[in-house]
C-alpha cells in the first residue's frame, strides 16, 4: 500500500540531545513537508522540499534541520537549539504542481525531559 | 500572505444535531480549499476538497462549498455521530503565492459529539 511512514511513533529524549525523526513515502511525490502541532496552535510549517537536495525554511525553522538525499525520504533533526521541542510532528507529501492535497503520516510525538 | 481563519472552539453537540464549522481565507490567487480531520493520536486525513469557485466537496455526509465572493469554505453535516468526534482543520493551497507546494492551515477546532 502506498503511503507515508513516520517513525518512531513516540520518542523520548533528554534535554540537550539532538534527535532525528524519520519520514519515508512511496507515493512518488516530489514535495515533502514537516509540520509541528501544539495544542490550540494548529499546524506550523517547519521545512519543506520540492526536489531532491533542495529544501526551504518554513515559518518556524529555527532549531531544526532537514536533508533530502532521496526522493522518498525527508528526515527532520530536532537540535539542542530548539527551545521547546516537545510537540507532535507531522510529515506530509504531495505532488508539486496544481491543486492537489497533501498526504500525512501518523505523526511522531516527541517528549524532551 | 495566505491565511485561514476558523471559528473558535471547542464545539459540543448531541448525536444527530446539525453541524456547521466556519472557515474563511485570505489568498493572493485562486487557491484550492481543503478540510482535514484528525482523530486522537493520529495524523491528518483529507475529508473533502474544492478546487474552484462554487465547487462543492462532499464525503461521509460532510459538505463544503467554495464561496469566492465571501472567501469562505464552511463545513456542514446534517446529522453528526459520536464517531465524528475529532479535530477539524481548514486549509488552502495557493500555487500563486510563490511557494506553490505549501499548505496553510487554520488552527483547528475540536468537535465532541455526545450520545
Amino acid at each position: 500500500d502506498g503511503g507515508i511512514t513516520q517513525s518512531p511513533k513516540y520518542l523520548f529524549r533528554k534535554e540537550g540531545q539532538n534527535v532525528t525523526l524519520s519520514c519515508e513515502q512511496n507515493l512518488n511525490h516530489d514535495a515533502m513537508y514537516w509540520y509541528r502541532q501544539d495544542p490550540g496552535q494548529g499546524l506550523r510549517l517547519i521545512y519543506y522540499s520540492q526536489i531532491v537536495n533542495d529544501f526551504q525554511k518554513g515559518d518556524i525553522a529555527e532549531g531544526y534541520s532537514v536533508s533530502r538525499e532521496k526522493k522518498e525520504s525527508f528526515p527532520l533533526t530536532v537540535t539542542s537549539a530548539q527551545k521547546n521541542p516537545t510537540a507532535f510532528y507531522l510529515c506530509a507529501s504531495s505532488i508539486i504542481q496544481g491543486y492537489s492535497e497533501a498526504f500525512f503520516g501518523q505523526g511522531t510525538r516527541l517528549t524532551v525531559v | 500572505g495566505d491565511s485561514v481563519t476558523q471559528m473558535e472552539g471547542p464545539v459540543t453537540l448531541s448525536e444527530e444535531a446539525f453541524l456547521t464549522i466556519n472557515c474563511t481565507y485570505t489568498a493572493t490567487g485562486y487557491p484550492s480549499l481543503f478540510w482535514y480531520v484528525q482523530y486522537p493520536g493520529e495524523g491528518l486525513q483529507l475529508l473533502l476538497k474544492a478546487t474552484k469557485a462554487d465547487d462543492k466537496g462532499s464525503n461521509k455526509g460532510f459538505e463544503a462549498t467554495y464561496r469566492k465572493e465571501t472567501t469562505s469554505f464552511h463545513l456542514e453535516k446534517g446529522s453528526v455521530q459520536v464517531s465524528d468526534s475529532a479535530v477539524y482543520f481548514c486549509a488552502l493551497r495557493d500555487p500563486w503565492s510563490g511557494a506553490n507546494s505549501k499548505l496553510t492551515f487554520g488552527k483547528g477546532i475540536t468537535l465532541s459529539v455526545r450520545p
